[in-house]
């Protein structure tokens, strides 16, 4: 059982260019989020998508947007890099559908992104 | 804003003995989860307490709850080397909030 998945595992982008991050969920997850973790601290939550719609967000500028596809994988965009979105980027997947109390989120393992 | 504060911050320990640390938060929540992260890596999920239980186990790890004091506690027992990591506890607001609020870590090193 696979369980949640990223790519690419780093990447090295200059100010002003665009980034797509990519995530495939657990088997059997419908939801995915995504954070952002700077060095030293705790992720920050960005946005989550639960059938193919944002659901929520996080305090994050417009230059953040995602996509969430039929097979429930997601994507993460980031237009007009900034140095300060250098981070550690990381997905969740769980399984909104069953409700509140089964919110249990599993992470992939990242995309450590680095803007020049 | 953090929703999760931990404490200690980092914590030093010699393999064998117990890790304990605590989390502390600010609102009504659904349920509390605790996180491991080695070296910058993925959140290696642990455990998932709901807010209508006190205590929960897993293998070497203890985790208690009091919605009272808004707190939690994780215990590490007979600690190993591979347990040097951070450790994050995660919260999910009431009634329908599903995004998870993170504190800071503890950093845990457990010395051979």
């Amino acid at each position: 059982d696979a369980g949640v998945t990223q790519s690419p595992t780093h990447l090295i982008k200059t100010r002003g260019q665009q980034v797509t991050l990519r995530c495939s969920p657990k088997s059997g997850h419908d939801t995915v989020s995504w954070y952002q973790q700077a060095l030293g601290q705790g992720p920050q939550f960005i946005f989550q998508y639960y059938e193919e719609e944002e659901r929520q967000r996080g305090n994050f500028p417009d230059r953040f947007s995602g996509h969430q596809f039929p097979n429930y994988s997601s994507e993460l965009n980031v237009n007009a890099l900034l140095l300060g979105d250098s981070a550690l980027y990381l997905c969740a997947s769980s399984q909104l559908s069953r409700g509140a109390g089964y919110n249990e989120q599993f992470f992939g393992p990242g995309t450590r992104l680095t803007v020049l | 804003s953090q929703q999760g504060e931990e404490d200690p911050q980092a914590l030093s320990i010699q393999e064998g003995e117990n890790a304990t640390m605590n989390c502390s938060y600010k609102t009504s929540i659904n349920n509390l989860q605790w996180y491991r992260q080695n070296s910058g890596r993925g959140l290696v999920h642990l455990i998932l307490i709901r807010s209508n239980e006190r205590e929960k186990h897993s293998g070497r790890l203890r985790v208690t709850l009091d919605t009272s004091k808004k707190s939690s506690s994780l215990l590490i027992t007979a600690s190993r080397a591979a347990d040097t990591a951070s450790y994050f506890c995660a919260t999910d607001e009431r009634p329908n909030d599903y995004k998870l609020s993170f504190g800071a870590g503890t950093t845990v090193t457990v010395r051979a």
